[in-house]
């Protein structure tokens, strides 16, 4: 197993396209999250699942972000109408639970530009 | 967002100096965790602590879980070059699974 799989590494887009980000989790973790980090900031969470069940979502969601997992392994994360806003590093972990310990692992990110 | 409050957010020292950066928050945390990012990649896991008061090392580096359980500490001893990049820990409550950050610490060291 090579770890968390993201891609693209890096996407430049015009303001109001749509962009997709794909996140490839250990193949083990059944949890998958997506997070969100700004230039000088740590990352903030934006979304999570369990399997195929997103469980919970950030108020950073906008209506214009949707997040799949269709069959409890790889995720998607798409973006409509980007803003330059919606510039950032999107990063994406998975982890398990083994008794009372608990192991994330990132991927490398996708660093999104919108120009 | 919420966010950990992280300090120092920057260090310069000398090749060879120790190095503590920490973590305080307001609200109890299950779980500390450190990480290290450098440029360009995703924050790549350093320690874990699961249990108020746990130090445990790794290598070089040694963390604490605070007794309150609302702060944590990562102490980098004899540092290298190759430490050089962005410390972040991150906390984890019963509340929800996700993992909350702090704004990080930026380690530079000079030779």
């Amino acid at each position: 197993d090579t770890g968390v799989s993201q891609d693209p590494r890096h996407k430049i887009t015009k303001r109001g396209q749509n962009v997709t980000f794909r996140c490839d989790p250990i193949s083990e973790h059944n949890r998958l999250y997506w997070y969100r980090q700004t230039l000088g900031q740590g990352p903030e969470f934006l979304t999570y699942f369990q399997n195929e069940a997103q469980l919970e979502k950030s108020r950073l969601l906008s209506d214009r972000f949707s997040a799949e997992r269709p069959k409890g392994s790889f995720s998607t994360l798409e973006i409509q109408r980007t803003e330059q806003g919606d510039s950032a590093m999107y990063l994406c972990a998975s982890s398990k639970f083994a008794g009372t310990t608990v192991s994330y692992t990132f991927g490398s990110g996708t660093r999104l530009t919108v120009v | 967002g919420q966010q950990l409050n992280q300090s120092p957010q920057s260090m310069f020292i000398q090749e060879g100096e120790d190095v503590s950066m920490n973590c305080t928050s307001s609200s109890i945390f299950n779980t500390w965790l450190w990480y290290k990012q450098d440029p360009g990649e995703g924050p790549v896991l350093l320690i874990a602590l699961y249990k108020a008061g746990e130090l445990t090392s790794n290598g070089r580096l040694t963390a604490q879980f605070g007794i309150t359980r609302k702060d944590s500490f990562l102490n980098i001893s004899a540092s290298i070059p190759s430490d050089v990049g962005i410390y972040f820990c991150a906390g984890r409550s019963n509340a929800g699974n996700m993992l909350t950050f702090g704004g990080g610490t930026r380690l530079m060291v000079k030779p």
